[in-house]
Parts: structure tokens; sequence; C-alpha cells
């Protein structure tokens, strides 16, 4: 079992609509949670991070967290066509001194 | 600030030849963190310094890679006898907040 798992996707939501983009972790241990955007070709852009139970905004973001259910969401609404990605989610252990990545989610917004 | 900096940004070498990436961190940040992303792949850890100390490895880091950062400023990543498996996107990222990493660019490595 993956340690960070996130479905491939493509995820598809058309303009203007809700992106839910979800993540399971295994390890009971984590204490830090990460979304970091990444287009084709370019490096992981942090967008989002999380520390405590319950939900965090920012702007068209948010993160969403539940330790209990080892759960991790991010929504992003009024999707753009620029929100066009791949979504990465990341957690950090404080004793591995590491992020630990997803495969990461592509969503695709269709104008 | 100018963020991280990597380069080179795109390497081509044949198998066999020993190759090194340099990446500097934003000027505060005291961690530094090295990756290795291939396609469709997250990026995976390969290790970690804590100033100019390497205090994490990844057992991914075969012996073949050796990295550095010895005034705890810069750091360089060099792989030896390059094999076609060390293909890859290679992310440096750097932190002051021991959680919050933010990357460079990234060397893409193409071994023939």
């Amino acid at each position: 079992q993956k340690e960070v798992e996130q479905n491939s996707g493509p995820l598809s939501v058309p303009e203007g609509a809700i992106a839910s983009l979800n993540c399971t972790y295994s390890d009971r241990g984590s204490q830090s949670f990460f979304w970091y955007r990444q287009y084709s070709g370019k490096s992981p852009e942090l967008i989002m991070f999380i520390y405590s139970n319950g939900d965090k905004e920012d702007g068209r973001f948010t993160a969403q967290l539940n330790k209990a259910s080892q759960y991790v969401s991010l929504l992003i609404r009024d999707s753009q066509p620029s929100d066009s990605a791949t979504y990465l989610c990341a957690v950090y252990n404080n004793a591995g001194n590491m992020l630990t990545f997803g495969g990461g989610t592509r969503l695709m917004v269709k104008p | 600030d100018t963020g991280v900096s990597q380069n080179p940004r795109h390497k081509i070498t044949k198998r066999g030849q020993n190759v090194t990436f340099r990446c500097d961190p934003i000027s505060e940040h005291n961690r530094l963190y090295w990756y290795r992303q291939t396609l469709g792949q997250g990026p995976e850890f390969l290790t970690y310094f804590q100033n100019e100390a390497q205090l994490e490895k990844s057992r991914l880091l075969s012996d073949r890679f050796s990295a550095e950062r010895p005034k705890g400023s810069f750091s360089t990543l060099e792989i030896q006898r390059t094999e076609q498996g060390d293909s890859a996107m290679y992310l440096c990222a750097s932190s002051y907040d021991k959680n919050i990493q933010y990357f460079g660019a990234g060397t893409r490595l193409s071994v023939l």
C-alpha cells in the first residue's frame, strides 16, 4: 500500500464548477499536509497547507483535513481552464524530515 | 526573494558518464532537499540537509549518488556512471520552517 494515495484522474469539470480532489495517507504520525500544483513539464508549486482538523480557505481554494479518517482534500471553487494541472498531495512527518507525495490527480477544466 | 535556483535546466548525457547538478536555495533557508520525479509519479525524496549536515538519505540514493552542501548554502548532486534508469527530473526544495518547502524549476536528466 502506498503511503499517500490519490486518484490519478483525469478529473474533468466544466468551467465555473467546483473541483474536489482527494487524498488519503497511511501514517498516523503525519503532522502537516500540503497541496502542490504542477503544470506539465514544470516543478511543483505550493498552493495550500493545513495542520489542524477542519477547513482552511484561501481565495478559491479550500483544504480540508480529517486526521481520524486520514483524509485530506482540496476544493477549487469557480474552476478556470488555467487550473488545469496535476495536483499533488504531500504529507510531512517530523520523524522522517521529508515530504511524501501521492502520485497526483490530473485536473482538466473545460471551457 | 529570487526563489530556488537549479542549474542546468536540462542535461543530456551518455550512459556511463558522470553528471553534477547545482541548487541554490532561498537565501535565508537553512534546510535543503533533493527529490527525483519520473513521468506520471509524484516526487520521491532523495536526501536532506540542515545547514551543511546531511541528515537523511533515502534508500533510493545508491552509492552512485552523492550530495554535498559544503558551506550550508548551495548544494550539488552528483550521479556517477549514469544509467538509463536515472533519467528523471531532479528537484531541489528549500525551507526555513521545517515543513513548508519551495521547489526550484528542476533539472531534467536524459541518459542515452
